[in-house]
C-alpha cells in the first residue's frame, strides 16, 4: 500500500530558529501533498496544500511567509517554520492523495 | 477550514458496550472517512463512505451516511480497552477544493 515517511518524528528547537520537516511518498508519486497541525486535545486543521511544481495554496490565517512549503519534486515537500515560536509548538502532519489520503506519522515540535 | 462537528465530544464506556459516536457536515460532499487516532501519533484510516452509500460495515465499525441531514455516524461494537483513541470524521468535499477537512473528533475511553 501506499506508504507517506515524514521526518523528524520530533524535534526541539530554541525560538527564532527555523525548523524543516520532510514528508515523502515512499511508493508513489504525488503532485497534491497536504500539511496539518494539531494542538494537543484538538483536531487537525488543514495549513495548507502543496502542488508540486507550483506554490502551495494556504488556507486562511495561515502565514505563508513563517510556515514556507516546497514541493520540488514529484515525491517530496518540506515544511520550514520559521522564526519559531512557543506557540508553533505542536503535533504536524502530511498527508499525500494517492487513491485515497496516506499520512505521516506525524512531527511533535517543541520550541522553548 | 474545519468543517465538521462531532459528538459526543468525550465518551466513557465499559469494554464490552457498543460507542457511537455522530459527525454533521456543512457542504456537499464526495466521501466521508473515519480516523483513529491513538495519543500522539498519526492516524489509522478506518472506513470510507461514498456519498451515494448508506451504511458501510467492517468488522466490528459500523457506519452510516445521511447526506439530507449531513450526518455520520460510527458505531462500534463490543468495543475492547484497546479501541481507547480519539475518533475523527474527515470530508473530502468539491466545497471544499478537493481537500480533507477534519471534523473536532471524539475521545474515546474504554474501561476495562
Amino acid at each position: 500500500g501506499a506508504v507517506v515517511s515524514q521526518h523528524p518524528s520530533r524535534v526541539i528547537c530554541k525560538s527564532g530558529t527555523s525548523v524543516k520537516i520532510e514528508c515523502r511518498s515512499l511508493d508513489f508519486q504525488a503532485t497534491t501533498m497536504f500539511w496539518y497541525r494539531q494542538f494537543p486535545k484538538q483536531s487537525l486543521m488543514l495549513m495548507a496544500t502543496s502542488n508540486e511544481g507550483s506554490k502551495a495554496t494556504y488556507e486562511q490565517g495561515v502565514e505563508k511567509d513563517k510556515f514556507l512549503i516546497n514541493h520540488a519534486s514529484l515525491t517530496l515537500s518540506t515544511l520550514t517554520v520559521t522564526s519559531a515560536h512557543p506557540e508553533d509548538s505542536s503535533f504536524y502532519i502530511c498527508s499525500a492523495r494517492h487513491y485515497g489520503y496516506t499520512f505521516g506519522s506525524g512531527t511533535r515540535l517543541t520550541v522553548v | 477550514s474545519q468543517q465538521g462537528e462531532e459528538d459526543p465530544q468525550a465518551l466513557s464506556i465499559q469494554e464490552g458496550e457498543n460507542a457511537t459516536m455522530n459527525c454533521s457536515y456543512k457542504t456537499s460532499i464526495n466521501n466521508l472517512q473515519w480516523y483513529r487516532q491513538n495519543s500522539g501519533r498519526g492516524l489509522v484510516h478506518l472506513i470510507l463512505i461514498r456519498s451515494n452509500e448508506r451504511e458501510k460495515h467492517s468488522g466490528r465499525l459500523r457506519v452510516t451516511l445521511d447526506t439530507s441531514k449531513k450526518s455520520s455516524s460510527l458505531l462500534i461494537t463490543a468495543s475492547r480497552a484497546a479501541d481507547t483513541a480519539s475518533y475523527f470524521c474527515a470530508t473530502d468535499s468539491r466545497g471544499y477544493g478537493n481537500k480533507l477537512v477534519f471534523g473536532a473528533g471524539t475521545i474515546l475511553r474504554v474501561k476495562s
